[in-house]
């Protein structure tokens, strides 16, 4: 079957723009992850959700940064008002429960 | 807090094993991983062991887990010009399931 998805595979934005990242998991999986992948930090958790469970946004870097999942399948990020720091792949990934966890091809963000 | 910690860099000859070493802080986790990512590619899941496990053999990857001294080993047999990528170690956290990774170990395979 068809394995995570994201889109655009690659976005250029101008500082202060809002942009919105997609991601499509693997049918049938009830959680979903978002990553952030930098030069500067490595790979970092961005945000989780399970089912209709309230997400954990415990990784989001501040509150230009959210995210939904609509309908327990598609998620999309939102970075608002973009800085130059937001400049990384990010990277989706769903599960099955809590375990396994697959990762899309990620989306590469650059904010001149 | 937790954390993660591999080494940067190993560079073997084909045909020769690569011993890849992570450690970890966190003694609750359920799983940890390892990941596979090539140049310009995302993250693909290589194998994984249970916590109450001491050792997992996949084909040439043999996983090793020292619970006790939170040390986990990727050993990769016969190791390949196409092995050659990055490795991320990666410990689950909590009920979420979330991970934690390393930053990686660029492994260089010279023919």
């Amino acid at each position: 079957g068809a394995g995570v998805s994201q889109s655009p595979s690659n976005k250029v934005t101008e500082k202060g723009k809002d942009v919105e990242l997609r991601c499509d998991p693997i049918s049938g999986h009830t959680a979903l992850y978002w990553y952030r992948q930098s030069l500067g930090q490595g790979l970092e958790f961005l945000i989780y959700f399970q089912g209709n469970s309230a997400p954990d946004k415990s990784g989001l870097p501040s509150d230009r940064f959210s995210a939904e999942r609509t309908g327990g399948s598609v998620s999309t990020l939102t970075i608002q008002r973009t800085q130059q720091e937001d400049s990384a792949v990010y990277l989706c990934a769903s599960s099955p429960l809590t375990d396994t966890q697959y990762f899309g091809p990620g989306t590469r963000l650059t904010v001149l | 807090g937790e954390d993660v910690e591999q080494s940067l860099f190993l560079s073997v000859r084909e045909g020769d094993s690569s011993v890849i070493n992570c450690t970890y802080t966190d003694s609750s986790s359920t799983y940890l991983y390892w990941y596979k990512q090539e140049p310009g590619a995302g993250l693909q899941l290589l194998t994984y062991i249970f916590s109450n496990m001491d050792m997992k053999q996949d084909q040439r990857l043999t996983v090793l887990l020292n619970k006790k001294d939170k040390h986990l080993s990727l050993r990769i047999a016969d190791t390949q010009t196409g092995d050659s990528a990055i490795y991320f170690c990666a410990e689950s956290i909590g009920n979420t399931g979330k991970l934690i990774f390393g930053q990686g170990t660029t492994l260089q395979v010279k023919p």
